[in-house]
């Protein structure tokens, strides 16, 4: 799986559109790219993931660049509750590479009033 | 519904003692994973399980590290021998399916401390 490179930490103001950057500059043809986050004491939570469209669910958007290089998460209204590290994961698809998941450091978000 | 729950959250083991944690995964979720997470750090796979088989260990650190998922459900995490090295909080997650487009589920942890 490519490595991924984010920023150690951010600040977001409250209702603010909260965007989390990351490098993939390896990525592969093959790999998508994944999002997840944890809160303090709790495990990792999905977000989202895309291939080479941009998507969008309830809880955020993922706008892939067009050559693949890098992504950004993006968190429309954060609020409070937003504050945690996000994981930036790139991973192959193919079930016979494993489904395990290979996180970094992430970036830790802190949303503030 | 009812999520992954993992139990106990809290453990404290006194070195060279055995623990067992346990994983209870969404019902109907075939995938299980362990991951080990060190404090500020993030989590790193331990091994994972398709119903009962255990098809990927390369990320147990030693032998002392065993799992088992005997009737495709609940699973255990044992750590025989416990090393100071070995505090961190054990994640479990499962997943619905096999393939990757199937999202990962996290319990809560168990944050092992071994004196």
């Amino acid at each position: 799986d490519a490595k991924t490179t984010q920023p150690p930490s951010m600040d977001c103001a409250e209702g603010r559109a909260a965007n989390l950057p990351c490098n993939h500059s390896t990525i592969s043809g093959n790999e998508y790219v994944y999002w997840y986050r944890q809160i303090h004491s709790q495990g990792p939570q999905y977000i989202i993931h895309g291939l080479k469209n941009n998507e969008t669910n309830e809880m955020a958007s993922l706008i892939i660049t067009e050559d693949r290089k890098s992504s950004t998460l993006i968190l429309p209204h954060a609020t409070l509750r937003d504050t945690a590290v996000y994981y930036c994961i790139v991973r192959v698809a193919r079930v016979e590479y494993g489904n395990k998941l290979v996180f970094g450091a992430g970036t830790i978000l802190r949303v503030k009033s | 519904g009812a999520g992954v729950s993992q139990s106990p959250r809290y453990k404290v083991a006194k070195r060279g003692q055995d623990v067992a944690l346990r994983c209870d995964p969404i019902s109907g979720h075939v995938s299980l994973f362990w991951y080990q997470q060190a404090l500020g750090q993030g989590p790193e796979f331990l091994t994972y399980f398709q119903n009962e088989a255990q098809l990927d260990k390369s990320g147990l650190p030693s032998d002392r590290f065993f799992a088992e998922r005997p009737e495709g459900s609940v699973s255990t995490l044992k750590i025989q021998r416990t090393q100071q090295e070995d505090s961190a909080v054990y994640l479990c997650a499962s997943s619905l399916q096999r393939e990757v487009f199937y999202e990962q589920y996290f319990g809560p942890g168990t944050r092992l401390t071994v004196t």
